[in-house]
């Protein structure tokens, strides 16, 4: 199972560390991924990262101010997010890659409200 | 960006009656290793989302055979072929061939 944490209220221009607790299977041998839900809203893919975390991809709307990375010693997959805005406020699930982006188990999610 | 679109937003199914919904995407998701990077979500009411359909019509491990999927290059379908109550909330396609990973909008089905 997935089950991820780190999730809080933060102001505009704050950080937060997700984290994404893998268990029940080898976490090291799977892609993994971070995609949200803005409140009442459809899904939005955030990031990916490969096995050995050597690769890595974000969304447009992200990108310079997220990072993804894991711990594969520690079956735990993080996303730092910095300089935070209102419209990243969402549900953020982690979810494993089973190959091809097939997203084959999905976390409960937690939540990152951005506001002052 | 990969534009998904699907249509109806909405549905309002009898149970038992058959359900229908369209993906389209902006470019074809057919992929140089013959594989169409298509897949169908399921977000129940209160829950994380989950894989219903991979690859266009592969049913993922204990989605019932009353899911189906076909459609290729730009043009998909999912159908249900008798609803059930359980298969109430909201329908997402979403693509793989191309990133960023795009999910269309959703469709919300309910039970009359």
């Amino acid at each position: 199972q997935l089950v991820e944490s780190g999730g809080g209220l933060v102001q505009p221009g704050g950080s937060l560390r997700l984290s994404c607790a893998a268990s029940g299977f080898t976490f090291s041998s799977y892609w993994m991924q971070w995609v949200r839900q803005a409140p009442g809203k459809g899904l939005v893919w955030v990031s990916l990262i490969n096995t050995d975390g050597s690769r890595t991809d974000y969304a447009d709307s992200v990108k310079g101010r997220f990072t993804i990375s894991r711990d594969n010693a520690k079956n735990t997959l993080y996303l730092q997010i910095n300089t935070l805005r209102a419209e990243d406020t969402a549900l953020y699930y982690c979810v494993r890659d089973r190959g091809w982006s097939t997203f084959d188990m999905w976390g409960q999610g937690t939540m990152v409200t951005v506001s002052s | 960006d990969i534009v998904m679109t699907q249509t109806p937003l909405s549905l309002s199914v009898t149970p038992g009656q058959p359900a229908s919904i369209s993906c389209k995407s902006s470019q074809s998701l057919l992929h140089s290793s013959g594989r169409t990077l298509l897949f169908w979500y399921l977000q129940k009411p209160g829950q994380s989302p989950q894989l219903l359909i991979s690859e266009v019509s592969k049913r993922f491990s204990g989605v019932p055979d009353r899911f189906s999927g076909s459609g290729s290059g730009t043009d998909f379908t999912l159908r249900i072929s008798r609803v059930e109550a359980e298969d109430v909330g909201v329908y997402y396609c979403m693509q793989t061939i191309k990133l960023p990973l795009t999910f269309a909008g959703g469709t919300k089905v309910e039970i009359k």
